[in-house]
């Protein structure tokens, strides 16, 4: 059982479309990340969010943190073929500052 | 820089039999953390070293499981009589601290046949 539950769990749509995900828990987290996962390689870092309310800006992505830093969204403007990949949340929890919990994961394919 | 290596990348082995998987940190990093991550699923922790000493082996599944890191910096991660159900890939991830970013290898596909 997972701690932060994505969704959707598959998610494909036509390039220059926008495209939210999600990631919920009833847990209070003290930082949310999101990373990246390709085929064959391990998780990249795309961002992490500390506070509650927090808002983070990366080119065409836009990550939130809710206020009560139990959930977090990513959305994507524009989405671009590059974007294709698995898209993981993961957080720490404030009793285990080292312990990374991961959701399952959401496969987004962006179609040219 | 070199990135978290971890050999070999693919391993294929029969049930019960013994595998040792591989990981090489980032130079420098005293923290170094395994992960597995199943089919359809977010990796899940394995166990948590700083330096030579494993500070959180709360994630390894049974006493099967087994991870060293003697010099505080190459891991291996140790699993004796396999079972179909360890197939997996399994991540290692290495920080400057416990507090700092994980950096995670490419990790190693474990199949049990």
């Amino acid at each position: 059982t997972q701690l932060l539950e994505q969704s959707p769990q598959f998610l494909s749509i036509q390039e220059g479309e926008n495209l939210t995900v999600y990631c919920n828990s009833s847990s209070v987290f003290s930082s949310l990340q999101w990373y990246r996962q390709e085929p064959g390689e391990g998780p990249v870092l795309l961002v992490t969010v500390v506070t509650g309310g927090e808002v983070k800006k990366l080119k065409r992505l836009t990550f939130q943190f809710g206020d009560a830093r139990k959930d977090s969204s990513l959305h994507i403007t524009a989405a671009q073929p590059g974007d294709t990949g698995l898209y993981l949340c993961a957080g720490y929890q404030a009793s285990n500052d080292y312990k990374l919990s991961f959701g399952a994961g959401t496969t987004v394919t962006v179609r040219a | 820089g070199a990135g978290v290596s971890q050999t070999p990348s693919n391993k294929v082995t029969e049930k019960g039999k013994y595998v040792e998987l591989r990981c090489d940190p980032i130079s420098g990093h005293t923290a170094l953390y395994w992960y597995r991550q199943s089919l359809g699923q977010g990796p899940e922790f394995l166990i948590y070293f700083q330096g030579t000493g494993a500070a959180d082996d709360s994630g390894l599944p049974n006493d099967r499981f087994f991870a060293v890191r003697p010099e505080g910096s190459v891991s291996t991660l140790k699993i004796q009589r396999t079972e179909r159900g360890d197939s997996a890939v399994y991540l290692c991830a290495s920080s400057l601290t416990r507090r700092d970013t994980q950096y995670f290898g490419p990790g190693t596909r474990l199949t049990v046949l």
